[in-house]
């Protein structure tokens, strides 16, 4: 059975950085991407981005460029989201997802089949 | 930046249909996918590739997508239905995009 499993909750101050890690089992991880999203309290999904465990390619959402970091460890089925200079609003439950890719049709596809649990970033003074 | 936009809610009564919406310019396009997100749980795809179903998700749970709009049908829906639901396409420049997120009502 697939699974990702999280790290735990994290609370940080204001200007600090956060690694949060997405072990992968029951499947080869570097055949599929993973993807990284965050949902504040009450509010909807925003994606982060994401990266290709085999090559370690990533793509990032333009809102987060120059302040996520998005890196694997292969050795370990294990991926990882840094965020640096934190600020209070991106307190939020981050999870990570494997992402499936393919074309029918003469179109692209690209969806979240397996969701982790997800981390909660507590940032606050 | 690419967008997609969803209604904040839709009620329905039980047994009968619920219809959500997504909306973007020609996401018919594009491939959408449908999560479902209960209370304090993580989302869960119920519609990928616009029609298909997952392995374990009913058959109630059904997708459409043409011109600027994609659709989710509940038919019959259920109390158990009541969640959150959230679009969600590719755009080749923007990357995933997620709509706002639709609270579904059973009452």
């Amino acid at each position: 059975q697939v699974h990702l499993v999280q790290s735990g909750a994290e609370v940080k101050k204001p200007g600090a950085s956060v690694k949060v890690s997405c072990t992968a089992s029951g499947y080869t991880f570097t055949r599929y991407d993973i993807n990284w999203v965050r949902q504040a309290t009450g509010q909807g999904l925003e994606w982060m981005g994401w990266m290709n465990p085999d090559s370690g390619n990533t793509g990032y959402a333009q809102k987060f460029q120059g302040r996520v970091t998005m890196t694997r460890d292969t050795s370990i089925n294990t991926a990882y989201m840094e965020l640096s200079s934190l600020k209070s609003g991106d307190t939020a439950v981050y999870y990570c997802m494997r992402g499936v890719e393919g074309a029918s049709g003469g179109n692209y596809y690209y969806y979240m089949d397996v969701w982790g649990k997800g981390t909660t970033v507590t940032v606050s003074s | 930046s690419y967008e997609v936009t969803q209604p904040p809610s839709v009620s329905v009564s039980p047994g009968q249909t619920a219809s959500i919406t997504c909306s973007g310019d020609k996401l018919g396009d594009k491939y959408t996918s449908w999560y479902q997100q209960k209370p304090g749980q993580s989302p869960v795809v119920v519609i990928y590739r616009n029609t298909k179903r997952p392995s374990g998700i009913p058959e109630r749970f059904s997708g459409s997508n043409s011109g600027n709009t994609a659709t989710l049908t509940i038919t019959g829906t259920q109390a158990m239905d009541e969640a959150d639901y959230y679009c969600q396409a590719w755009d080749s420049g923007t990357g995933a995009v997620f709509g706002g997120g639709t609270k579904l009502t059973v009452l």
